[in-house]
């Protein structure tokens, strides 16, 4: 019940598309939703969060959406630039029981120039 | 920007040794973490620490595992006897608030051999 699943495991985009990356959760406790971006040898640096009582956040060209009743949030990056290319994770936390992430599986996505 | 900074970058130990691993949190953060990642997949909780003491630890946290924040600045993660398993990515991270806006550093590749 603690797991959150992340789909898809890789992903491979033209410069400019829009790369959506979907995570599921069981854990209704979850009330916080972060969205990391990690490049290769360094440590995951947080993007963009949400809390459920939000439907949609954007910041810059990333856009978390979020649907409550499904149990499922996903990340789109709008006008996606090679820069782009790392690997994504979803996380999730329940603030009342703990500090802890729980993360998704991770996304490698590619963005080709 | 603020960094968390851990040292070394790599390590390789013989099995059965001890090893610490070094972190020094951002200075106003009152949270600290280690998370663990083996190569290929998805990065784990370990513990979490506030005010001089463990908030949380998960079941990979068992007894070979222990950390310390000596002083008012660094945060360490000691494993006493280590396996070839432990070879990971360890990352640790700090917050201003419980379990929110984390912000990790680039870890510590351990190698045991």
């Amino acid at each position: 019940q603690q797991q959150v699943k992340q789909s898809p495991q890789s992903l491979i985009v033209q410069k400019g598309g829009i790369p959506i990356i979907n995570c599921a959760y069981e854990n209704t406790a979850f009330d916080y939703f972060p969205w990391y971006q990690q490049f290769p040898g360094k440590g995951p640096a947080l993007l963009i969060a949400i809390r459920p009582d939000v439907s949609e956040k954007k910041e810059g060209r990333f856009t978390i959406s979020f649907n409550k009743s499904a149990k499922q949030f996903s990340l789109h990056i709008m006008d996606s630039q090679p820069g782009d290319s790392a690997t994504y994770f979803c996380a999730a936390s329940d603030e009342t029981s703990g500090s802890r992430l729980t993360f998704g599986e991770g996304t490698q996505l590619t963005v080709n120039p | 920007e603020p960094e968390v900074t851990q040292t070394p970058s790599h390590q390789v130990t013989q099995m059965g040794q001890e090893v610490i691993l070094r972190c020094v949190p951002i200075s106003n953060h009152l949270y600290f973490y280690w998370y663990r990642q083996i190569l290929g997949q998805k990065v784990e909780f370990l513990v979490s620490f506030y005010n001089n003491e463990i908030s949380e630890k998960s079941e990979i946290f068992d007894d070979q595992f222990s950390v310390e924040r000596p002083d008012g600045s660094n945060f360490t993660l000691k494993i006493r006897s280590t396996k070839l398993e432990d070879s990971a990515m360890y990352f640790c991270a700090s917050s201003v608030l419980r379990g929110r806006g984390y912000t990790f550093g680039s870890g510590t590749r351990l190698t045991v051999v």
